[in-house]
């Protein structure tokens, strides 16, 4: 079936330092890519997203490049801020099921000042 | 306004008690998702409808669960006999009837079982 692995956090980083979160899918047929952003006390929302394979999706500073050959999503941001302080879940919509939306374990972001 | 809409949004209940969990989803959005989130973790699928297509119930943990959607709007998550385990942020979300369209998530709902 359908999955989303992302790597696990807590991911500690210095303000101004280069991030990368890594995301994986496994799907049928062609899925669109989205990351979501939970900061603290608040709801989920979108923060980016590529619908087919080598779009790129970005905002705020982040960046995710759709890769099918490495089935992959990775989220970068060249500088964090501490602001940049969240949850991050990368999450696919694939044919098989009839676009449901699955989501990986979510990754935990700490950046310092 | 709208966003999607979320009641209550906290609820302390009593174990063995039974809750209703209210979620109304943007208008005009066809898909509608409930999750759970405990604390720490991540989502946990739980329900998904898509327009008049028969629910996918797979996420559902144990037969104390349910879910239905009327009119193809308003949905409640109804769980019986409460379980300690079952605390948690419940979490619904909503879609137009496009695969590339992003979910829009509510606030939750925080339930807590003593």
């Amino acid at each position: 079936g359908n999955s989303v692995t992302q790597m696990e956090g807590p991911v500690t980083l210095s303000e101004e330092a280069f991030l990368t979160i890594n995301c994986t899918y496994t799907a049928t047929g062609y899925p669109s890519l989205f990351w979501y952003v939970q900061y603290p006390g608040e709801g989920l929302q979108l923060l980016l997203k590529a619908t087919k394979a080598d779009d790129k999706g970005s905002n705020k500073g982040f960046e995710a490049t759709y890769r099918k050959e490495t089935t992959s999503f990775h989220l970068e941001k060249g500088s964090v801020q501490v602001s940049d302080s969240a949850v991050y879940f990368c999450a696919l919509s694939a044919p098989r099921g009839g676009f449901k939306t699955i989501f990986g374990a979510g990754t935990r972001l700490f950046v310092k000042a | 306004g709208a966003g999607v809409s979320q009641s209550p949004s906290n609820k302390v209940t009593e174990k063995g008690k039974d809750v209703e969990l209210r979620c109304d989803p943007i208008s005009g959005h066809t898909a509608l998702y409930w999750y759970r989130q405990s604390l720490g973790q991540g989502l946990e699928f739980l329900i998904y409808f898509q327009g008049n297509s028969a629910p996918d119930k797979s996420g559902l943990p144990s037969d104390r669960f349910s879910a239905e959607r009327t009119g193809g709007s308003v949905s409640t998550l109804t769980i019986q006999r409460t379980q300690q385990e079952d605390s948690a942020v419940y979490l619904c979300a909503s879609r137009p009837n496009d695969r590339n369209s992003p979910l829009h998530f509510g606030n939750g709902t925080r339930l807590t079982v003593t």
